[in-house]
């Protein structure tokens, strides 16, 4: 099945920091998520992305899927940014998608 | 629009014992999925539905897990008998792939603790 890495697997930043997180994958995908789980466990869907570059608010994500990779790009953090961040891949647009082990973030104030 | 709802938020359980557990995806969302996350780790496809169908139940235990999704529209998953390991949060989602909606939406989930 297709491999997913994520890259940090823990981030620690003071608020207002910038941050990279980034996600490999071993196979073609059309389906690319990237998803945040905050500390209650809640997991919210940021960006569907298996192609090109997407934007909101201080969130922005780009995908070249040619290279098999995606990032997700957090500016001027805030502590609410905190949690987990997960990269989850599939290779159709409507198929399983399968989760990496996830970028642990930790904003401090 | 409603989120994904899922009950019980939590649940304890003696080993050997039986749970069930509701999810109730958004309206019209033909896709339906159930994740199994074990602490510290990502999320893991159990089953997926399309309408009341199975597409994939691959890494189903189906000599202790079982689901249903009568009339393509609320899923139970229940087990039986459970074990220490199945302790996790059991995560359901659904999408909307026909209508162009490939992201999906979780619901809260609900953690299961097996003692």
């Amino acid at each position: 099945g297709i491999q997913v890495e994520q890259s940090p697997p823990d981030l620690i930043l003071q608020e207002g920091a910038n941050s990279t997180l980034r996600c490999n994958f071993s196979d073609s995908v059309n389906n690319l998520q990237w998803f945040h789980q905050n500390p209650w466990g809640q997991l919210i869907n940021l960006f569907y992305i298996p192609s090109g570059t997407k934007q909101n608010g201080r969130l922005s994500a780009t995908t070249v899927a040619t290279e098999r990779y995606s990032l997700l790009y957090i500016s001027s953090s805030q502590t609410t940014d905190s949690g987990v961040y997960f990269c989850a891949v599939g290779r159709g647009r409507d198929d399983k998608i399968i989760f990496g082990k996830g970028t642990r973030l930790h904003i401090l104030p | 629009e409603a989120g994904v709802a899922q009950s019980p938020r939590y649940k304890i359980i003696e080993k050997r014992q039986s749970v069930a557990f509701w999810c109730n995806p958004i309206s019209g969302h033909a896709t339906l999925y159930w994740y199994q996350q074990i602490l510290g780790q990502g999320p893991k496809l159990l089953i997926q539905f399309q309408n009341n169908g199975v597409v994939d139940d691959s890494q189903l235990p189906k000599d202790r897990f079982s689901a249903e999704r009568l009339k393509g529209v609320d899923s139970t998953l229940k087990i039986q008998p459970a074990k220490l390991e199945d302790s996790a949060v059991y995560l359901c989602a659904s999408s909307s792939p026909g209508q162009g909606n490939y992201g999906y939406t979780f619901g809260s989930g609900t953690r299961l603790t097996v003692v």
